[in-house]
Parts: C-alpha cells; sequence; structure tokens
C-alpha cells in the first residue's frame, strides 16, 4: 500500500505570496490532518478534515486554511505569506476513527 | 506551554548503552503514541498505548504507559546508530481527536 505523498517537497517564496501544498492519503484513510514544525515550536497541529469537513482546527491565524476533496486528497494553503511561515510542513492521514496516525514526508517551505 | 513534557530534550550515548525517554502530562490522554523522525522526513509511528499500565516491546524498544494514563517511557536497550533520531510523544484525548506531540527527543547513537 502507498504512503502518504505531499508535493512539492521543497519550496521557496517571497513574503506577501500565497503557497498550496497538496497531500494524498493512504488509500482507504478519509482524515487527513495537517501539522507544522520549527526547530522553536516543535509540531504544531493546524487542522484536520474529515469526509471533506474540517473537524478540528489548531491555534493558527486565518491566513493557513484548507480543504479536503471527495477522493480524501487535500490542500493547504497559506496566504499573505511571513518569514515565520517557513518550516516543515506535514500531513498526516488516518483511518476512520482511530488514533494512528501515518506522516508523508513533509513540503520544506522557505520565506524570503 | 507544552502540554507534553519530553525529556531529555538532547542524549547523546555511546553503540551498546541504554537509553530513556520520558513523556509527561498533567492531563490525562485516551492513548499515546511514539515517533521516530529522521532529517528531512516526517515522522514513522513506533507504538500506540492505550491502557493505563501497558507495556509493549518492539525488538529494543519497550514503551510504557502509565497507569494514570498521563506519562510514558520508552526504554531503547543496546543502542545502535540506527537509533539515531528524533523520538516524539504524541497523545489524543480520544479517537479521532487530534494529537498534541511532546517536544522531542534528539538521541544520537555513537558508533
Amino acid at each position: 500500500k502507498a504512503g502518504v505523498t505531499q508535493t512539492p517537497r521543497y519550496l521557496i517564496k517571497t513574503r506577501g505570496q500565497q503557497v498550496t501544498l497538496s497531500c494524498s492519503p493512504i488509500s482507504g484513510h478519509r482524515s487527513v490532518s495537517w501539522y507544522q514544525q520549527t526547530p522553536g515550536q516543535g509540531l504544531q497541529f493546524l487542522f484536520e478534515y474529515f469526509s471533506e469537513t474540517q473537524r478540528n482546527k489548531g491555534n493558527f491565524p486565518g491566513r493557513f486554511s484548507g480543504r479536503q476533496f471527495s477522493n480524501s486528497r487535500s490542500e493547504m494553503n497559506v496566504s499573505t505569506l511571513e518569514l515565520g511561515d517557513s518550516a516543515l510542513y506535514l500531513c498526516a492521514s488516518t483511518r476512520d476513527i482511530s488514533y494512528e496516525q501515518y506522516f508523508g514526508p513533509g513540503t520544506r517551505l522557505t520565506v524570503t | 506551554t507544552q502540554l507534553l513534557e519530553q525529556s531529555p530534550q538532547f542524549l547523546s550515548i555511546q553503540e551498546g548503552e541504554n537509553l530513556t525517554v520520558y513523556c509527561n502530562s498533567s492531563s490525562v490522554f485516551s492513548s499515546l503514541q511514539w515517533y521516530r523522525q529522521e532529517p528531512g522526513e516526517g515522522p514513522v509511528l513506533l507504538v500506540t498505548v492505550v491502557t493505563g499500565g501497558e507495556v509493549k516491546k518492539l525488538k529494543r524498544l519497550t514503551f510504557q504507559f502509565g497507569d494514570a494514563r498521563k506519562d510514558s517511557s520508552l526504554h531503547i536497550t543496546a543502542a545502535q546508530p540506527g537509533d539515531t533520531g528524533l523520538y516524539l510523544c504524541a497523545g489524543a484525548r480520544a479517537a479521532g481527536n487530534k494529537l498534541t506531540f511532546g517536544g522531542g527527543t534528539r538521541v544520537l547513537v555513537k558508533p
């Protein structure tokens, strides 16, 4: 079974721009969660989507948004990028009701 | 403030030595998971513990969930260089709920 895939793997953007990251979950997994990982703050939860609906949300500003499609693929968008948005963005998928999350390799975003 | 506190933050040991990583909280979790993350990659799930007092063994790794389900530990016996990585604990209040991660313990096993 293929794992979680994320595209692109690396991205360099300029302050003020916007960015869209993509995540394809493991086949059969309907829940997708997004996390931001930085050296200073560690892994922080952004939001979770289940069956195209946002089910949980972390404490991030409205510049961070996401969506999920009917095939469970998910995208997250960050508008008006700031230098502090530079991070590894991780996506994880889960079966319907399960504790166990399976992570993708992440997208490394650098904002200059 | 981290809801899950991991200690130590960094551990450097020689190959063959044992090590223990701790994960503590004042909150009760329905489950606790341990992940290992290598540079440039996403975390890889090692184990999930759900019952207070539960002990799980995975080859040289032993995981324990506290009786009150507020803390957990990871013990590695006879560490090898391949055990090097960032170890993360994560707790969930209920199945399907978001995970809260600890700050991580960076382990370096020198040959």
